[in-house]
């Protein structure tokens, strides 16, 4: 079975803050990717990478970074957080771009 | 830009009862539809991906079928159990496998 791991279930930031978000996927997946969902949003893919290096941005990349230094790992960075990224973050990975994506258990942060 | 809309928001049944969620995107030229299932506060399960050249797929009690060209899809649960109860999104990729857009919703809850 894939399994993806995000490295915190929640955390609580002050604004101004760096904030590092960690997602580990162990099937060996080229593609990973970086979701935020509110309520009445629904899902927005922020970033997704499909290469290690590599990266492109999603519907909503403002105000966030990512990284991806080693295949199995992916990071999600808020340069300096904000109030208005108080949000659920997803991460997911897929074989392929267009394949089934498989997610990770979220990291729910808020930024007071 | 592609919209995903899924109706109903809410759905309450009785236990047994089959049911159909529906999900509609406004662009037809799809590459795949796929079908999850998410616990409160939790990630996003993958249940069915349907590829836009397939009418339909079967896992279990669930199956999904997709007409690309009017838009639309359904998940379809055969005698429904209180484990049903999650909320279902869908969510479709565009032919180059890049732009990842979901629907918001449907929350289901079955009642024993």
């Amino acid at each position: 079975d894939v399994k993806v791991t995000q490295s915190s279930r929640y955390l609580v930031k002050r604004t101004g803050e760096k904030v590092f978000l960690e997602c580990v996927q162990d099937m060996d997946h080229e593609n990973m990717f970086w979701y935020r969902q509110d309520p009445g949003l629904g899902l927005r893919l922020i970033y997704f990478s499909y290469d290690v290096k590599m990266k492109e941005k999603g519907d909503i990349p403002e105000g966030y970074s990512v990284s991806r230094e080693k295949k199995e790992r992916f990071s999600l960075i808020l340069e300096s957080a904000s109030t208005n990224q108080t949000s659920m973050y997803l991460c997911a990975s897929s074989l392929e771009l267009s394949y089934e994506q498989y997610f990770g258990p979220g990291t729910r942060l808020t930024v007071t | 830009k592609q919209e995903v809309t899924q109706i109903p928001a809410a759905l309450s049944v009785p236990e047994g009862e089959n049911l159909v969620l529906n999900c509609s995107f406004t662009d037809s030229a799809i590459y795949n539809l796929q079908w999850f299932r998410q616990d409160p506060g939790k990630g996003l399960t993958s249940l069915l991906l349907i590829q836009s050249s397939q009418r339909e797929q079967t896992s279990g009690r669930l199956n999904a079928s997709l007409d690309k060209s009017s838009g639309r899809s359904t998940l379809y649960i055969a005698a429904s159990q209180p484990g049903d109860s999650a909320t279902y999104l869908c969510a479709v990729t565009d032919n180059y496998g890049q732009n990842f857009v979901f629907g918001p919703g449907t929350r289901l809850s079955v009642l024993p």
